[in-house]
């Protein structure tokens, strides 16, 4: 079995700070793991993923993530926000063999404010 | 490469309706899953298809809902008869395996009213 907790529905953060969304899990095999950005009315896009390489994962739009075993962590950051950040991000989590759905968290809404 | 289209875009019915929901995934993939995502939660698996074989179905509820992937290719999620809570966002998402990667539709808004 696996899951996700996102820590935060909402986070705000003013342009040029830095972003941090936090994503546990929890799983009883090596996971893969996964950042999706959902905007408005959209479909999800995928940020980044995790699937066993380098433990720092750089995706698109200057965002980063790096899993830790030992705190079964995968937190998202970008050192500088912009405006266009603003939407609903999800942590995602996947075995690395056998069925391989994703299983979500309940996301975190970034609001970045002017 | 095209990517995974969903229709229709929107839908509204009433209460005790039927409705059907079509997804073609990318030319290809053999894995397709359908997800029901409930407006401020994340996308919970309803289904998910293995070439035209069912993978996992655990979580979909089986007194109404029902899903077919035709030949291996497109799919069709059906709900019979729709309650108010099936109101939600109805995502298709397909995959060539091995967690390469899960390319997911624009969804399905269904308002049950």
């Amino acid at each position: 079995a696996q899951s996700v907790t996102q820590l935060g529905s909402h986070v705000s953060v003013s342009e040029g700070a830095l972003v941090l969304l936090r994503c546990n899990y929890s799983s009883s095999v090596p996971p893969y793991l996964f950042w999706y950005v959902q905007y408005p009315n959209q479909g999800l896009q995928l940020l980044l993923k995790y699937t066993s390489a380098a433990t720092l994962v750089k995706g698109i739009n200057g965002f980063e993530a790096e899993f830790k075993k030992s705190e079964t962590s995968f937190h998202l950051t970008k050192p500088s926000a912009h405006m266009s950040d603003a939407a609903e991000y999800f942590c995602a989590v996947s075995e690395s063999t056998g069925r391989r759905a994703l299983t979500f968290g309940s996301g975190t809404r970034l609001q970045v404010q002017p | 490469e095209a990517g995974v289209a969903q229709s229709p875009r929107y839908k509204i019915i009433e209460k005790r309706q039927s409705v059907a929901f079509w997804c073609n995934p990318i030319s290809g993939h053999a894995t397709l899953y359908w997800y029901q995502q409930i407006l401020g939660q994340g996308p919970k698996l309803l289904i998910q298809f293995q070439n035209n074989g069912v993978v996992d179905d655990s979580q979909l509820p089986k007194d109404r809902f029902s899903a077919e992937r035709l030949k291996g290719v497109d799919s069709t999620l059906k709900i019979q008869p729709a309650k108010l809570e099936d109101s939600a966002v109805y995502l298709c998402a397909s995959s060539p395996g091995s967690s390469r990667g899960y390319t997911f539709g624009s969804g399905t808004r269904l308002t049950v009213v």
